[in-house]
């Protein structure tokens, strides 16, 4: 059974602070990585890909792949209360490329 | 430019009765999935449509659940004889084609009563 865990939450930050957002996965196989936010009663919404090791910044956020260690993460810089809701990583594997989804943590920016 | 639409927004239908639904993926996307999300499951994949190939059906979770693509384009998921643990919302997806970013249409709530 392929995976991909993500942090118990919820998680609650302050105003201005930089939230951290982890994911592991189990199949080396895997090619793609997102970050997907959902806010509650909406679908998910795509706020980053990466598909090689190292860091990829957009505005706020930055996500980070380290593949030997099988580890993504979404940093998001400078929060905002509009960020809170639900964070979900994805793994693209296979020759579907069907997207393997994390449960989701919840994040909530305090003002 | 216009995103991935589905319909309806919601459905509520009588358990043993059949209902479909619609997606229409963002013009030029040649890849189309099907997911269901709830409570208890997180998000699943159903079926992948890629171009004219043969769709991948293997997350179907039984042979009451179907789905076709019609000109390459526009994919109809049909249920049939629905029972209540099919109630969950169902989230269509396309993409450029493989390991390409999946953007989502809004979804369909279905409610079996």
């Amino acid at each position: 059974q392929k995976e991909v865990e993500q942090n118990s939450g919820p998680l609650s930050v302050p105003e201005g602070a930089i939230a951290s957002l982890n994911c592991t996965y189990s199949d080396r196989g895997s090619q793609s990585f997102f970050w997907y936010r959902q806010y509650s009663g909406k679908s998910p919404e795509l706020i980053m890909s990466i598909y090689s090791n190292g860091d990829k910044e957009d505005g706020r956020f930055t996500a980070q792949l380290n593949k030997a260690s099988q580890y993504v993460s979404l940093l998001i810089r400078d929060s905002q209360p509009s960020d809170s809701a639900t964070y979900l990583c994805a793994v693209s594997t296979g020759a579907n490329s069907k997207l393997t989804f994390g449960k989701g943590i919840t994040l909530s920016v305090r003002p | 430019g216009a995103g991935v639409s589905q319909s309806p927004s919601n459905k509520v239908t009588e358990k043993g009765k059949d209902v479909e639904l619609r997606c229409d993926p963002i013009s030029g996307h040649t890849a189309l999935y099907w997911y269901r999300q709830s409570l208890g499951q997180g998000l699943e994949f159903l079926i992948y449509f890629q171009g004219n190939s043969a769709p991948d059906k293997s997350g179907l979770p039984s042979d009451r659940f179907s789905a076709e693509r019609t000109g390459g384009s526009v994919s109809t998921l049909t249920i049939q004889r629905t029972q209540q643990e099919d109630s969950a919302v169902y989230l269509c997806a396309s993409s450029f084609g493989l390991h390409y970013e999946q953007y989502f249409g809004p979804g369909t709530r279905l409610t079996v009563t």
